[in-house]
């Protein structure tokens, strides 16, 4: 139902590598957010973006770098991957702010950084 | 489609009293319901998770409860202090995990 798209789902890389995990919707959402959750853990809102060129941290203090360049991308990077930095990675977009509505997810992707 | 209120929109209490904020839900397909403060111009910290299965989740001074039968999750806080204040938001996680809902929120304002 949602179009939101991630990639790759799935990702096993060494330490010291860097990555970049993609996050694309074709809902033209202005809205769009990143967040780190660990199995059966809370979602934690790590990045966010309310427009082209524009982008906050979140709660959680993370590592990795975001970039806002085109509406529909929301990519998020880390320059040096660590063993610290394996868990599943959320995207999200909305048409509205962070307090209210609803968030469209994509389907994560799973890190393990050996 | 899922539709989340809560209730109060805002609050003000003095320093010390134990409170409730209110959320419900219509939708009960959920996976999780989330508890998150907002402070001014911040983003979103996470304060209580609780699993479908799950009655009810105790972080510090704050009880969450959950009754998805009825769509209804409370939040307590005991012993409130001004640092306290702030907006706090609930959000439910649909079973298919795609949908994250988010209430409107409840403004809190603890007065010293």
């Amino acid at each position: 139902e949602a179009d939101i798209y991630q990639t790759p789902r799935y990702l096993v890389i060494g330490t010291g590598k860097k990555i970049t995990l993609e996050c694309s919707q074709t809902m033209g959402h202005d809205k769009m957010y990143w967040y780190q959750q660990d199995p059966g853990m809370e979602l934690h809102l790590i990045h966010y973006s309310y427009g082209v060129n524009s982008t906050e941290k979140g709660d959680l203090s993370s590592e990795s770098t975001v970039s806002r360049i085109r509406t529909e991308h929301f990519p998020l990077t880390l320059e040096s991957a660590r063993p610290s930095h394996t868990s599943q990675y959320l995207c999200a977009s909305s048409d509205r702010t962070v307090l209210q509505g609803t968030q469209y997810f994509g389907p994560g992707t799973r890190l393990l950084v050996l | 489609k899922q539709e989340v209120t809560q209730i109060p929109a805002a609050l003000s209490v003095p320093e010390g009293e134990n409170l409730v904020l209110n959320c419900s839900f219509t939708d009960s397909a959920i996976y999780n319901l989330q508890w998150f403060r907002q402070d001014p111009g911040k983003g979103l910290t996470s304060l209580l998770l609780i699993q479908s299965s799950q009655r009810e989740q105790t972080s510090g001074r704050l009880n969450a409860s959950l009754d998805k039968s009825s769509g209804r999750s409370t939040l307590y806080i005991a012993a409130s202090q001004p640092g306290d204040s702030a907006t706090y938001l609930c959000a439910v996680l649909e079973t298919s995990g795609s949908r994250l809902t988010f209430g409107e929120g409840t403004q809190l304002t603890v007065n010293p």
